[in-house]
């Protein structure tokens, strides 16, 4: 199984700073088709995940643009370009490069 | 509106069975693969099984053997039949469309004597 290891596990953060959470696999993500299937997700408190970023780097649709995606390979990183009051949660990174498909520990964001 | 709505979780002894379903609505759960994500109290998220378009199906090992993942296309329906159920299995049980953009709120199974 693909092992996602997310770091750090908790981050708290001031009002309208920057954020960052690492997210690594331990076997390459390019799928044989050439896509590689990294997707982000953010899980506010009591509610389901919401799917944030797809394929390393494309937001979904109505996700704020301070969200971003980036890597490549085995190496991920979303980046929060300034944190949001409503951006309290827990982010999990998660592969379908190989199934059965597998998630990262997940990151609470917190507000300092 | 593309939506998806989990129900029959319930409180069931060690051993026992619970059948969940998800009715989708606005896209169809034949045309392509579908997933049920299980995350237990105060956890992460775990992958539990998936269906593809074709009907393959795949499971987490540690429900191997004891879980079936099916669909009935005239109901639009998937459903996640669970037998020999363990005090691990408890959890809120989300159903995924495969592309991991729709999840439902999700359906709370207990296991407990």
């Amino acid at each position: 199984d693909v092992v996602m290891t997310q770091s750090p596990l908790s981050l708290s953060v001031t009002l309208g700073q920057p954020a960052s959470i690492s997210c690594r696999s331990s076997q390459s993500l390019v799928h044989s088709d050439g896509n590689t299937y990294l997707t982000w997700f953010q899980q506010r408190p009591g509610q389901s995940p919401r799917r944030l970023i797809y394929q390393v780097s494309n937001r979904d649709s109505g996700v704020p643009d301070r969200f971003s995606g980036s890597g490549s390979d085995t190496d991920f990183t979303l980046q929060i370009s300034r944190v949001e009051a409503e951006d309290v949660g827990v982010y999990y990174c998660m592969q379908r490069s190989h199934w059965l498909g597998t998630f990262g520990q997940g990151t609470y964001v917190e507000i300092k | 509106e593309v939506q998806v709505v989990e129900s029959g979780g319930g409180l069931v002894q060690p051993g026992g069975s619970l059948r969940l379903s998800c009715a989708a609505s606005g896209f169809t759960v034949n045309s392509q693969f579908m997933v049920w994500v299980r995350q237990a109290p105060g956890q992460g998220l775990a992958w539990v099984s998936l269906i593809s378009s074709s009907g393959n199906t795949l499971y987490a090992d540690s429900v191997k053997g004891r879980f079936t993942i099916s669909r009935d296309n005239s109901k639009n329906t998937l459903y996640l039949q669970m037998n020999s159920l363990r005090v691990e299995d408890a959890a809120v049980y989300y159903c995924v469309r495969g592309q991991m953009d729709v999840w439902g709120k999700g359906t709370t199974v207990t296991v407990s004597p």
